[in-house]
Order: structure tokens, then C-alpha cells, then sequence
């Protein structure tokens, strides 16, 4: 079965220091990889997305970037943290032609 | 993608059945609906989605109306875990990309009574 993991569960962070998250997928090939970020009290907002090995696709501009650098691995990367990137960051994998997104557990990251 | 609407909050008793209704009057032909619930401080979870048929997994049915305009999902028999806040999305099918985004509305917050 598929699996999908982040980590760090939980990241606090000073203004203007660097970030790295990493999701990791489990038991599928080529899928289709997704970073969504959670603002507390609102939904959903999609980051970047991939479809496959080094091609990314920036759905918000900010100061935030992403990379693939295996097929089931997606990195969500900052140089200098603000204040606004606060929030719970959730990957998600998908793949088939119906695409049924699964997410993994989340980043809770608070940025001081 | 269709707008959904959802009721705010809902209770349930323990061991009953919750039924959580889903507005989508606006939807297209192509489009499924999905149902998702995230569980506090946890990533959203995938429950079931349907097209027009209704569907059943483990977890939950989904019942589609005829006129596809609005759904029920339903959970057979409610536990403590599954108080979590359940959200409804309509969605066309896609092949990978921004087009597949979801949109979550602010879904209904079901608790479950012991």
C-alpha cells in the first residue's frame, strides 16, 4: 500500500532563517506531487505542484520554492523565512486519471 | 469548480448513524464529488468520492442524488474518532497539475457525543 510522509512533524523558526521540508512517498511510481499550505481558520491553497523529476510548477508567487529531486521525493524550500509562512504545509500524492489526492501528516511550522 | 455548501456543525450520538448533507447545485456533468475530513492538527484524510452512483467503502457511503445537486455522506455507526471537521468537493477529473487543485470550504465540524 502507499504511504506518505513529511518531515518535520513541527518546525519553529526565526524571522529570516532558512526552511526545508521533505515529503516522501511509499509504494507507487511517478506520482503526481502537490504542496498545499493551511492558514489557520482557512483552507486550502496550493503552493507547487509536480508531475514528475525536476519539473515544478509555482501556483502562488512568495518566497517559497520547491524541488524533486527523486521521483517520490518533494522538498519545500525557503531562504529567509517571514512571518506570513506560517502554517500547517501538507503534501499530497496523486496519480491515475481520476487522481484522488492522499495527503500526509502535515508540517506545523511557526515562524517567530 | 462547483461551489459546495455544507452545514456548519452537527452532533452525533456514539454508535449512531451521521449523516453529513452537502449542497452542489451548480455541478457539472463531469464533475465527482469527493469527501475529505481532517482530524485536529492532522492532514486531511480521503473518505470516498462518486460520480453518480452511490458508492460505499469502508469507511463511509456516499448517497448522490438523482439530479446530482446535492449528496449525504454517510457514517454507519459514529465514533469518538470520528469527530473531525468533513469537507465536500466537487471536482472534475484530471490528469495531474494545477487543474487538480482541491478546494476545501470550511465543511461541517461533526462531534460525536459519548
Amino acid at each position: 500500500s502507499q504511504t506518505i510522509h513529511q518531515w518535520p512533524a513541527t518546525l519553529v523558526q526565526p524571522v529570516g532563517s532558512p526552511l526545508s521540508l521533505e515529503c516522501t512517498v511509499e509504494g507507487t511510481s511517478n506520482p503526481n506531487l502537490y504542496w498545499y499550505r493551511q492558514a489557520a481558520g482557512r483552507g486550502l491553497q496550493l503552493l507547487f505542484y509536480s508531475v514528475g523529476i525536476g519539473q515544478i510548477s509555482s501556483e502562488v508567487p512568495q518566497n517559497l520554492s520547491a524541488s524533486r529531486p527523486q521521483d517520490r521525493q518533494f522538498i519545500l524550500s525557503s531562504k529567509k523565512l517571514l512571518l506570513s509562512d506560517s502554517g500547517f504545509y501538507l503534501c499530497a500524492w496523486g496519480s491515475g486519471g481520476q487522481e484522488t489526492q492522499y495527503f500526509g501528516p502535515g508540517t506545523r511550522l511557526l515562524v517567530l | 469548480d462547483a461551489k459546495t455548501t455544507q452545514p456548519p456543525s452537527m452532533d452525533c450520538a456514539e454508535g449512531r448513524a451521521a449523516n453529513l448533507p452537502c449542497n452542489h447545485s451548480t455541478i457539472s456533468g463531469n464533475e465527482y464529488v469527493y469527501w475529505y475530513r481532517q482530524i485536529h492538527s492532522q492532514g486531511p484524510q480521503y473518505i470516498i468520492h462518486g460520480l453518480k452512483n452511490n458508492e460505499t467503502n469502508e469507511m463511509a457511503s456516499l448517497i448522490i442524488t438523482e439530479d446530482r445537486k446535492s449528496s449525504t455522506l454517510i457514517l454507519p455507526h459514529a465514533t469518538l474518532r470520528d469527530t473531525a471537521v468533513y469537507y465536500c468537493i466537487v471536482r472534475a477529473p484530471g490528469y495531474g497539475g494545477a487543474t487538480n487543485k482541491l478546494i476545501f470550504g470550511t465543511g461541517t465540524l461533526l462531534a460525536v457525543q459519548p
